[in-house]
């Protein structure tokens, strides 16, 4: 069974620094594009950065480019999000989603995610 | 791009209801990889769709996605009461993924 678990969420101040991270488990991870995806509170979905497997690709959004750092460790199955100049913006519940195709060079769109952690900048 | 979804629907249960799935920057195709994401309250996404068509294992077989005039379009066929929830679609734009604005269904 494919397990998504996310952590490092909290209260931070406005300019500080978080990280996030996502502990994988389930599925060959190292094989995998993946995703950080967030949701303010009462808000729709947002997509936050993706990785290829290998993370020769990375991609984020413009709301976060320049202060987010996605990342992985493929032998520990662990995505990462390093998070700096946080702003109150940023308050969300961030998501972890695993790619939904095997291989490749790239970050294909999610199929499993996980249950999130919640970040409150303030 | 900004991606525009109805904000609301109505459908009977057992009935039928078409979500549409449109972009600012042209015609949604298939090179935009159209996925589909259900989302109930206090729980985590669940991708229905993806690439525009193509269903995953969990998805309920009275879910379909396509290309309808320009846009990318989920259909739920035969609607339940457990269908009602939030419905994002997303795109992918090169090297970034947008998500819908969301379409909250009401099975009434």
């Amino acid at each position: 069974e494919v397990q998504l678990v996310e952590s490092g969420g909290g209260l931070v101040e406005p300019g500080r620094s978080l990280r996030l991270s996502c502990a994988a488990s389930g599925f060959p991870f190292h094989n995998y594009g993946m995703h950080w995806v967030r949701q303010a509170p009462g808000k729709g979905l947002e997509w936050v950065s993706g990785i290829s497997r290998n993370s020769g690709q990375t991609g984020y959004a413009d709301s976060v480019k320049g202060r987010f750092i996605i990342s992985r460790d493929n032998a520990k199955n662990s995505l990462y999000l390093q998070m700096n100049s946080l702003s109150t913006d940023d308050t969300a519940l961030y998501y972890c989603a695993k790619a939904w195709k095997e291989g490749g060079d790239s970050y294909f769109g999610m199929d499993l995610w996980g249950q999130g952690t919640t970040v409150r900048v303030s | 791009a900004v991606v525009t979804q109805e904000p609301s629907l109505t459908v009977s249960p057992g009935g039928t209801v078409t979500l549409t799935c449109g972009s600012s920057s042209g015609p949604v195709a298939s090179n935009l990889y159209p996925y589909w994401f259900q989302q109930k309250p206090g729980q985590a996404p669940r991708t229905l769709i993806y690439d525009t068509s193509r269903k995953h294992s969990w998805t309920p077989a009275r879910f379909s996605g396509s290309l309808l005039g320009g846009k990318a379009a989920l259909t739920l066929s035969g609607a339940q009461p457990g269908d009602e929830a939030y419905y994002y679609c997303m795109l992918f734009f090169g090297d970034t993924f947008v998500f819908g604005t969301g379409t909250e269904v009401t099975v009434l």
